[in-house]
Protein backbone atom coordinates (compact mmCIF):
# COMPACT_ATOMS: atom_id res chain seq x y z
CA UNK A 1 0.00 0.00 0.00
CA UNK A 2 1.18 3.84 -0.44
CA UNK A 3 2.31 5.57 2.04
CA UNK A 4 0.74 8.65 0.89
CA UNK A 5 -2.77 8.69 -0.61
CA UNK A 6 -5.16 11.54 -2.13
CA UNK A 7 -8.50 11.49 -2.34
CA UNK A 8 -9.57 11.45 -5.30
CA UNK A 9 -7.53 11.40 -7.82
CA UNK A 10 -9.49 13.35 -10.36
CA UNK A 11 -12.21 15.79 -9.68
CA UNK A 12 -14.41 17.93 -12.17
CA UNK A 13 -15.95 20.75 -10.65
CA UNK A 14 -17.83 24.41 -11.62
CA UNK A 15 -17.01 27.52 -10.50
CA UNK A 16 -18.57 28.07 -6.85
CA UNK A 17 -18.93 25.17 -5.67
CA UNK A 18 -16.79 23.91 -2.36
CA UNK A 19 -14.92 20.81 -2.71
CA UNK A 20 -11.86 18.97 -0.40
CA UNK A 21 -9.12 16.78 -1.22
CA UNK A 22 -7.72 14.61 1.35
CA UNK A 23 -4.13 13.41 2.44
CA UNK A 24 -3.56 9.95 4.55
CA UNK A 25 -0.39 8.72 5.54
CA UNK A 26 0.94 5.75 6.75
CA UNK A 27 4.68 6.69 7.41
CA UNK A 28 4.35 8.56 11.19
CA UNK A 29 5.82 12.07 9.73
CA UNK A 30 4.55 14.48 11.81
CA UNK A 31 5.18 17.50 8.85
CA UNK A 32 2.55 17.82 6.50
CA UNK A 33 1.96 19.90 3.19
CA UNK A 34 -0.13 20.75 -0.09
CA UNK A 35 1.63 21.68 -3.40
CA UNK A 36 0.15 23.14 -6.53
CA UNK A 37 1.97 22.24 -9.56
CA UNK A 38 0.56 24.62 -12.84
CA UNK A 39 2.39 23.53 -16.76
CA UNK A 40 5.62 25.12 -16.95
CA UNK A 41 5.41 26.10 -13.24
CA UNK A 42 7.03 24.36 -10.56
CA UNK A 43 5.24 23.23 -7.49
CA UNK A 44 4.42 26.15 -5.36
CA UNK A 45 3.21 25.44 -1.62
CA UNK A 46 -0.20 26.36 -0.27
CA UNK A 47 0.05 25.22 3.52
CA UNK A 48 2.34 23.39 5.44
CA UNK A 49 1.54 22.00 9.01
CA UNK A 50 4.33 20.56 11.27
CA UNK A 51 1.94 19.28 13.92
CA UNK A 52 -1.49 18.67 14.43
CA UNK A 53 -2.05 21.92 16.15
CA UNK A 54 0.35 23.69 13.86
CA UNK A 55 -0.43 25.37 10.52
CA UNK A 56 0.98 27.82 8.06
CA UNK A 57 0.52 29.50 5.26
CA UNK A 58 2.42 29.18 2.22
CA UNK A 59 3.61 31.19 -0.81
CA UNK A 60 -0.40 30.58 -2.34
CA UNK A 61 -3.05 30.17 0.00
CA UNK A 62 -5.43 32.76 -0.93
CA UNK A 63 -8.71 30.81 -2.11
CA UNK A 64 -7.46 27.76 0.60
CA UNK A 65 -8.03 26.61 4.05
CA UNK A 66 -6.91 23.16 5.42
CA UNK A 67 -7.77 21.43 8.30
CA UNK A 68 -5.29 18.69 10.41
CA UNK A 69 -7.84 16.28 11.80
CA UNK A 70 -5.24 14.00 13.06
CA UNK A 71 -0.92 13.34 12.73
CA UNK A 72 -2.13 11.10 9.42
CA UNK A 73 -4.54 13.41 7.99
CA UNK A 74 -4.24 16.67 6.36
CA UNK A 75 -7.31 17.74 3.83
CA UNK A 76 -7.59 21.03 1.89
CA UNK A 77 -10.32 22.64 1.06
CA UNK A 78 -11.49 25.19 -1.96
CA UNK A 79 -14.07 27.19 -0.49
CA UNK A 80 -15.40 28.57 -4.11
CA UNK A 81 -13.56 27.10 -6.87
CA UNK A 82 -12.36 29.50 -9.57
CA UNK A 83 -11.29 28.24 -12.53
CA UNK A 84 -7.43 29.34 -12.08
CA UNK A 85 -7.62 26.81 -9.25
CA UNK A 86 -7.65 23.96 -12.43
CA UNK A 87 -3.92 22.24 -11.54
CA UNK A 88 -2.58 19.32 -10.18
CA UNK A 89 -2.44 19.23 -6.21
CA UNK A 90 0.05 17.22 -4.57
CA UNK A 91 0.19 16.31 -0.95
CA UNK A 92 3.03 15.20 0.65
CA UNK A 93 4.96 14.29 4.35
CA UNK A 94 8.26 14.56 6.07
CA UNK A 95 9.73 13.62 9.11
CA UNK A 96 12.45 16.07 10.02
CA UNK A 97 13.40 19.23 8.64
CA UNK A 98 17.56 20.29 7.90
CA UNK A 99 20.40 17.76 6.10
CA UNK A 100 18.20 14.02 5.13
CA UNK A 101 15.13 15.74 4.93
CA UNK A 102 13.21 14.38 2.12
CA UNK A 103 9.87 14.70 1.39
CA UNK A 104 6.83 11.82 0.24
CA UNK A 105 4.58 12.29 -1.96
CA UNK A 106 1.07 11.68 -2.63
CA UNK A 107 0.16 10.65 -6.25
CA UNK A 108 -1.56 13.61 -6.65
CA UNK A 109 -5.13 15.17 -7.47
CA UNK A 110 -5.97 16.52 -10.65
CA UNK A 111 -8.81 19.51 -10.21
CA UNK A 112 -10.71 20.69 -13.08
CA UNK A 113 -12.65 23.86 -12.37
CA UNK A 114 -14.95 24.79 -15.09
CA UNK B 1 13.06 35.11 -2.73
CA UNK B 2 14.73 31.74 -3.69
CA UNK B 3 14.34 31.15 -7.50
CA UNK B 4 14.82 27.97 -9.11
CA UNK B 5 15.73 27.63 -12.85
CA UNK B 6 15.86 24.15 -14.70
CA UNK B 7 17.39 24.04 -18.64
CA UNK B 8 16.53 22.87 -20.85
CA UNK B 9 12.84 22.53 -20.42
CA UNK B 10 12.45 19.35 -22.18
CA UNK B 11 15.23 16.88 -24.10
CA UNK B 12 15.13 14.39 -26.30
CA UNK B 13 17.81 11.63 -26.84
CA UNK B 14 18.12 7.55 -28.24
CA UNK B 15 18.58 5.42 -25.80
CA UNK B 16 22.28 4.75 -24.60
CA UNK B 17 23.16 8.36 -24.58
CA UNK B 18 24.43 10.20 -21.38
CA UNK B 19 21.53 12.94 -19.82
CA UNK B 20 23.14 15.82 -18.65
CA UNK B 21 19.63 18.05 -16.61
CA UNK B 22 20.92 21.63 -15.37
CA UNK B 23 19.62 23.20 -12.27
CA UNK B 24 20.15 26.67 -11.26
CA UNK B 25 19.46 28.74 -7.82
CA UNK B 26 19.56 32.61 -6.89
CA UNK B 27 20.57 31.57 -2.93
CA UNK B 28 23.12 29.58 -2.13
CA UNK B 29 22.32 29.57 1.47
CA UNK B 30 20.99 26.08 1.43
CA UNK B 31 20.71 23.19 3.86
CA UNK B 32 20.29 20.86 0.60
CA UNK B 33 19.49 20.25 -2.74
CA UNK B 34 17.10 17.42 -4.08
CA UNK B 35 16.93 16.04 -7.40
CA UNK B 36 12.89 14.35 -7.68
CA UNK B 37 11.74 12.22 -10.42
CA UNK B 38 7.74 13.03 -11.82
CA UNK B 39 5.77 10.04 -13.87
CA UNK B 40 2.66 11.05 -14.79
CA UNK B 41 -0.11 9.79 -11.92
CA UNK B 42 2.60 8.74 -9.94
CA UNK B 43 3.44 11.50 -7.77
CA UNK B 44 7.00 12.41 -7.25
CA UNK B 45 10.07 10.25 -5.98
CA UNK B 46 13.45 11.71 -4.29
CA UNK B 47 16.23 10.33 -6.49
CA UNK B 48 19.24 11.96 -4.66
CA UNK B 49 19.56 14.36 -1.98
CA UNK B 50 22.80 16.74 -1.36
CA UNK B 51 23.38 18.28 1.35
CA UNK B 52 24.81 21.88 1.21
CA UNK B 53 28.41 20.33 2.29
CA UNK B 54 28.53 17.43 -0.34
CA UNK B 55 29.87 18.40 -3.66
CA UNK B 56 28.21 15.30 -5.11
CA UNK B 57 25.69 12.09 -4.85
CA UNK B 58 25.92 8.85 -6.68
CA UNK B 59 22.59 6.47 -6.96
CA UNK B 60 23.42 3.42 -9.74
CA UNK B 61 23.72 5.55 -13.17
CA UNK B 62 23.14 8.90 -11.84
CA UNK B 63 25.15 11.17 -10.49
CA UNK B 64 24.15 14.80 -9.09
CA UNK B 65 26.91 17.36 -8.28
CA UNK B 66 26.40 20.53 -6.38
CA UNK B 67 28.50 23.94 -6.95
CA UNK B 68 26.80 26.05 -3.94
CA UNK B 69 28.83 29.15 -4.40
CA UNK B 70 27.84 29.20 -8.22
CA UNK B 71 24.21 28.42 -7.13
CA UNK B 72 24.06 25.42 -9.55
CA UNK B 73 23.66 21.71 -9.84
CA UNK B 74 24.03 19.09 -12.72
CA UNK B 75 22.16 15.36 -12.82
CA UNK B 76 23.79 13.07 -14.84
CA UNK B 77 22.49 9.39 -15.76
CA UNK B 78 24.43 7.37 -17.40
CA UNK B 79 23.57 5.02 -20.63
CA UNK B 80 19.70 6.34 -20.44
CA UNK B 81 17.17 3.71 -21.10
CA UNK B 82 13.45 4.31 -22.57
CA UNK B 83 12.52 3.68 -18.77
CA UNK B 84 14.27 7.06 -17.52
CA UNK B 85 11.83 9.15 -19.32
CA UNK B 86 10.05 11.28 -17.22
CA UNK B 87 10.61 14.29 -15.78
CA UNK B 88 12.88 15.49 -13.48
CA UNK B 89 12.90 18.57 -10.79
CA UNK B 90 15.57 20.11 -8.65
CA UNK B 91 13.91 21.76 -5.56
CA UNK B 92 16.64 22.94 -2.72
CA UNK B 93 15.97 24.08 0.95
CA UNK B 94 16.79 27.40 1.98
CA UNK B 95 18.11 28.61 4.99
CA UNK B 96 15.25 30.36 7.36
CA UNK B 97 12.33 29.02 5.01
CA UNK B 98 10.19 26.24 5.62
CA UNK B 99 9.68 24.72 2.13
CA UNK B 100 11.24 23.48 -0.65
CA UNK B 101 11.52 25.67 -3.76
CA UNK B 102 11.03 24.20 -7.25
CA UNK B 103 12.44 24.20 -10.40
CA UNK B 104 9.63 23.55 -12.95
CA UNK B 105 11.24 20.37 -14.24
CA UNK B 106 13.30 19.09 -17.43
CA UNK B 107 11.19 16.49 -19.36
CA UNK B 108 13.00 13.78 -20.63
CA UNK B 109 12.25 11.22 -23.57
CA UNK B 110 14.67 8.53 -24.37
CA UNK B 111 13.97 7.22 -27.77
CA UNK B 112 14.70 3.26 -28.55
Amino acid sequence: DADVTQTPRNRITKTGKRIMLECSQTKGHDRMYWYRQDPGLGLRLIYYSFDVKDINKGEISDGYSVSRQAQAKFSLSLESAIPNQTALYFCATSDRWEDQETQYFGPGTRLLVL
Amino acid sequence: KQEVTQIPAALSVPEGENLVLNCSFTDSAIYNLQWFRQDPGKGLTSLLLIQSSQREQTSGRLNASLDKSSGRSTLYIAASQPGDSATYLCAVLTFGDYKLSFGAGTTVTVRA
